[in-house]
C-alpha cells in the first residue's frame, strides 16, 4: 500500500537547536517526495522537493531509498519555523500525505 | 494576491443534505485537485481535473462528485451528507497535469464543512 508515515505528531525544540522531522514512505515505484508546510493562518505550501536537492529556509531533506525515508533537517531552528509540516509523495495523479508533524520552536 | 480562492469559507449542514463547494484556480492553471482533511490527519486526495476531464479519483464513495468548467474553476458536490464528512476541504491548482513531471500544488484556504 502507498503510505507516508510521520511518527511524531508533535515536536518541540529550542531556538538554535537542530531539528529533524521524520518521514518514512511505502511505495513500490521510484518515489518523488516533498515537504509541504503550513504556517499559522496561512495556506499549505510547498517547502521543498527531493529532486531539486535544494535548501529552503535552511531546511534540507535527503531521500534514503534503503531506509525508505525522507527526513527534513535544519541545523539551527528559528522561531519562525514553528508550523505544521507534511511529508508527501507523488502517486498517480495525486499527492499522498502523511498525517503531519506540528513543530514548535521555543525561545 | 491572486491565489486559489474557495467559497464558502465555512458551512454547516445537517445529515442527508447536499453541499456544493467552489474553487477558482490561479490564473493560467488548468489542473484542479480536491483534498479532504479531517482533523488531525493529512490531506487525502478526492479528485483531480485537468482540461475539464477527471484524471484521478481517490477512495471516496459515489456521493462525492466534481466537475471543472471552461474557465477551469471547479465544484465539489457531496450528496447525502454523513457526520463523517465533516472536514476541511482543500482545493489546489497547478499549471499542468501532474504525472511524473510534478507541477507544485497551490492550495486554497479551504472550506470548513460541519455536518450535524
Amino acid at each position: 500500500a502507498q503510505r507516508v508515515t510521520q511518527p511524531e505528531k508533535l515536536l518541540s525544540v529550542f531556538k538554535g537547536a537542530p531539528v529533524e522531522l521524520k518521514c518514512n514512505y511505502s511505495y513500490s515505484g521510484s518515489p518523488e517526495l516533498f515537504w509541504y508546510v503550513q504556517y499559522s493562518r496561512q495556506r499549505l505550501q510547498l517547502l521543498l522537493r527531493h529532486i531539486s536537492r535544494e535548501s529552503i529556509k535552511g531546511f534540507t531533506a535527503d531521500l534514503n531509498k534503503g531506509e525508505t525515508s525522507f527526513h527534513l533537517k535544519k541545523p539551527f531552528a528559528q522561531e519562525e519555523d514553528s508550523a505544521m509540516y507534511y511529508c508527501a509523495f507523488q502517486g498517480a495523479q495525486k499527492l499522498v500525505f502523511g498525517q503531519g508533524t506540528r513543530l514548535t520552536i521555543n525561545p | 494576491d491572486a491565489g486559489v480562492t474557495q467559497s464558502p469559507t465555512h458551512l454547516i449542514k445537517t445529515r442527508g443534505q447536499q453541499v456544493t463547494l467552489r474553487c477558482s484556480p490561479i490564473s493560467g492553471h488548468k489542473s484542479v485537485s480536491w483534498y479532504q482533511q479531517v482533523l488531525g490527519q493529512g490531506p487525502q486526495f478526492i479528485f483531480q481535473y485537468y482540461e475539464k476531464e477527471e484524471r484521478g479519483r481517490g477512495n471516496f464513495p459515489d456521493r462525492f462528485s466534481a466537475r471543472q468548467f471552461p474557465n477551469y474553476s471547479s465544484e465539489l458536490n457531496v450528496n447525502a451528507l454523513l457526520l463523517g464528512d465533516s472536514a476541511l476541504y482543500l482545493c489546489a491548482s497547478s499549471l499542468i497535469f501532474s504525472g511524473r513531471d510534478h507541477s507544485p500544488l497551490h492550495f486554497g484556504n479551504g472550506t470548513r464543512l460541519t455536518v450535524t
